[in-house]
């Protein structure tokens, strides 16, 4: 079983569009984040969620909206996409008050 | 605020090789401190841990201690193989609330050729 999914794996867009990432934890886990890892491999933080609650909300453009329907799903909208935006996005989860956090496996996003 | 540096990559070592991937980090308060590990076109797995000053994280040959006096967190594998080839991150933990807040080192490429 996975722990954590996400949805598209590849994702190929021109600019402008509209496009969303879907995450998926099946641990119990009560808190989600989202993070973005450039090219050179660097990881950035850009929001986490408790109990479907907005707990950290990085510098990220207004039009990276997260959507947390209920404690296992966090997804990912973004508007007007540009192409700054083309990055390997990353979902985990963690149990509130515990350290470690899980990852999923990425959603490379490609704007054109 | 929090940061974390690392020893910048890539690195090439030989199979059975000794590895050291060094990191230090600037933290308020009592982090605690990660290694993960990014196997090609995967997402991140922990590979070790520590939560307090002079602990020893270990896991697969890999082993971390949590040196306060010198803010390091330092990776070391005594022998290396051919599938330990991946990037390898260092990140301390911050409590922010309920939220446990990662702030990851740049990355460090390893490979290692048979």
């Amino acid at each position: 079983d996975t722990a954590v999914s996400q949805t598209p794996k590849y994702l190929v867009t021109q600019m402008g569009n509209d496009k969303s990432i879907k995450c998926e934890q099946n641990l119990g886990h009560d808190t989600m984040y989202w993070y973005k890892q450039d090219s050179k491999k660097f990881l950035k933080i850009m929001f986490s969620y408790n109990n479907k609650e907005l707990i950290i909300n990085e510098t990220v453009p207004n039009r990276f909206s997260p959507k947390s329907p209920d404690k296992a799903h966090l997804n990912l909208h973004i508007n007007s996409l540009e192409l700054g935006d083309s990055a390997v996005y990353f979902c985990a989860s963690s149990r509130g008050g515990v350290d470690e956090q899980f990852f999923g496996p990425g959603t490379r996003l490609t704007v054109l | 605020g929090n940061s974390v540096t690392q020893m910048e990559g890539p690195v090439t070592l030989s199979e059975e090789a000794f590895l050291t991937i060094n990191c230090t980090y600037t933290a308020t308060g009592y982090p605690s401190l990660f290694w993960y590990v990014q196997y090609p076109g995967e997402g991140l797995q922990l590979l070790l841990k520590a939560t307090k000053a002079d602990d020893k994280g270990s896991n697969k040959g890999f082993e971390a201690t949590y040196r306060k006096e010198t803010t390091s967190f330092h990776l070391e594998k005594g022998s290396v193989q051919v599938s330990d080839s991946a990037v390898y991150f260092c990140a301390l933990s911050d409590a922010s609330g309920s939220a446990r807040q990662l702030t990851f080192g740049s990355g460090t490429q390893l490979t290692v050729l048979p």
